[in-house]
């Protein structure tokens, strides 16, 4: 069954504001991973936190990690035109092979 | 620039035509995978090669047939291809003996199946 979910399935939001992408999954996990693509390519690697991090930052970007509630979120502030892609969550559970969600699809309108 | 790189960037193929897809990572991994994407679904695993054998199958139609000659680089091979393996065929690599290693992917192959 799928693990991961990301929520919603597509955001608008105007330049500047910031964007909030979720994502729930079902089994316990070592870690969890954002992933950006931009239309046409591949995916890319934003952020990993492990199952015993709450939070991490790396730029404008912010993750966090709620294991009790399954569930994380990427915070993307600031927005910019260039943010526009779609962004994935994967989970990676010991021994098996990560596991990606749908993906919401971020546009970011000038 | 990635560290993968996926030719071709795009094919158009008959369904009785046999071809392949080629992935070579610049990257010293020891593990490289292809993913199928299609539209409105969440990226599947096809294969996962792990210091050079194959590890996982996933239950992929015998139309694809994967090659791993060696850690840096990873063919699928088509052949009698139906309509709905049209799709965007992504190849990447990762460390296996990494347990928090992400995944590094190419630019993929457009794949479409007249």
């Amino acid at each position: 069954s799928q693990q991961g979910e990301e929520d919603p399935q597509a955001l608008s939001i105007q330049e500047g504001e910031n964007a909030t992408m979720n994502c729930s999954y079902k089994t316990s996990i070592n870690n969890l991973q954002w992933y950006r693509q931009n239309s046409g390519r591949g995916l890319v690697h934003l952020i990993l936190i492990r199952s015993n991090e709450r939070e991490k930052h790396s730029g404008r970007l912010r993750v966090t990690l709620d294991t009790s509630k399954k569930s994380s979120s990427l915070l993307i502030t600031a927005s910019r035109a260039a943010d526009t892609a779609s962004y994935f969550c994967a989970t990676a559970t010991y021994g098996q092979n990560f596991v990606f969600g749908p993906g919401t699809r971020l546009s970011v309108l000038p | 620039e990635t560290g993968v790189t996926q030719t071709p960037r795009h094919l158009v193929m008959g369904m009785t035509n046999k071809k392949s897809l080629k992935c070579e990572q610049h990257l010293g991994h020891n593990a490289m995978y292809w993913y199928k994407q299609s539209a409105k679904k969440p990226l599947e695993l096809m294969f996962v090669y792990s210091l050079e054998e194959r590890v996982e199958n996933n239950s992929v139609p015998s139309r694809f047939s994967p090659e791993c000659p060696n850690s840096s680089h990873l063919f699928l091979h088509l052949h009698t291809l139906q309509p709905e393996d049209s799709a965007l065929y992504l190849c990447a690599s990762s460390q296996a003996d990494r347990g928090d290693s992400p995944l590094h992917f190419g630019n993929g192959t457009r794949l479409t199946v007249t």
